[in-house]
């Protein structure tokens, strides 16, 4: 999965807890990312960030939060104003400078709510 | 409206078979397009990436077409394995802000034996 290690594979989330997803990479990319997938539809973005200490919203980002405190990983948190957490949970990293333009992907986390 | 349309949703095809898969945009505007192929709950893996200048990538078995006046893609899988299994995402990245990616919402493709 191109160096991208999303963990766990499976989480279970019950009413009003926050949970978090964990995503690193090992390619020295600058730019990372989280989508939501849901069955039938496109890949939503919900945040990214393009360097360390900043990250931008994307469209779904209510009820999401995120951080970037090191280059290697940016976690999501699901909180529990989330209502409809129940997806599969994509993180994503691309270097933003060179050929290529190539978004990397992990092997996705599936959120379920007890 | 920036939005990416793939059909058919998803196809059957047997073994050794030939198949084509379509994507429309309405992106604009946008810098390049990809497919990615996408295991059942895997995450995607890059097949083929084309600027609006490139008309033609092949990866393989995969041929991937794409004219940029009719905003019209294709990606062509030859010779069909079951590994090719899976659904196939069409991406394109609107190149108006910070380089967003539109993803179509895929077509699902079951190779029988």
């Amino acid at each position: 999965d191109g160096g991208i290690t999303q963990s766990p594979k499976y989480l279970f989330r019950k009413e009003g807890q926050n949970v978090t997803l964990s995503c690193e990479q090992n390619l020295n990319h600058d730019a990372m990312y989280w989508y939501r997938q849901d069955p039938g539809q496109g890949l939503r973005l919900i945040y990214y960030s393009q360097i360390v200490n900043d990250f931008q919203k994307g469209d779904i980002a209510e009820g999401y939060s995120v951080s970037r405190e090191k280059k290697e990983s940016f976690p999501l948190t699901v909180t529990s104003a989330q209502k409809n957490p129940t997806a599969f949970y994509l993180c994503a990293s691309r270097q933003l400078q060179g050929r290529g333009d190539i978004q990397y992907f992990g092997a996705g986390t599936r959120l379920s709510v007890l | 409206k920036n939005q990416v349309e793939q059909s058919p949703q998803s196809l059957i095809i047997l073994e050794g078979k030939n198949c084509t898969l379509q994507c429309n945009y309405t992106v604009s505007p946008f810098s390049n397009l990809r497919w990615y192929k996408q295991d059942t709950g895997r995450g995607p893996v890059s097949l083929t990436i084309m600027t609006f200048s490139e008309n033609t990538k092949s990866n393989g078995r995969y041929t991937a077409t794409l004219d940029a006046d009719t905003k019209q893609s294709s990606l062509h899988i030859t010779a069909s394995q079951l590994s090719d299994s899976a659904s196939y995402i069409c991406v394109v990245t609107f190149s108006g802000g910070y380089n967003k990616l539109i993803f179509g919402a895929g077509t699902r493709l079951a190779v029988h034996p």
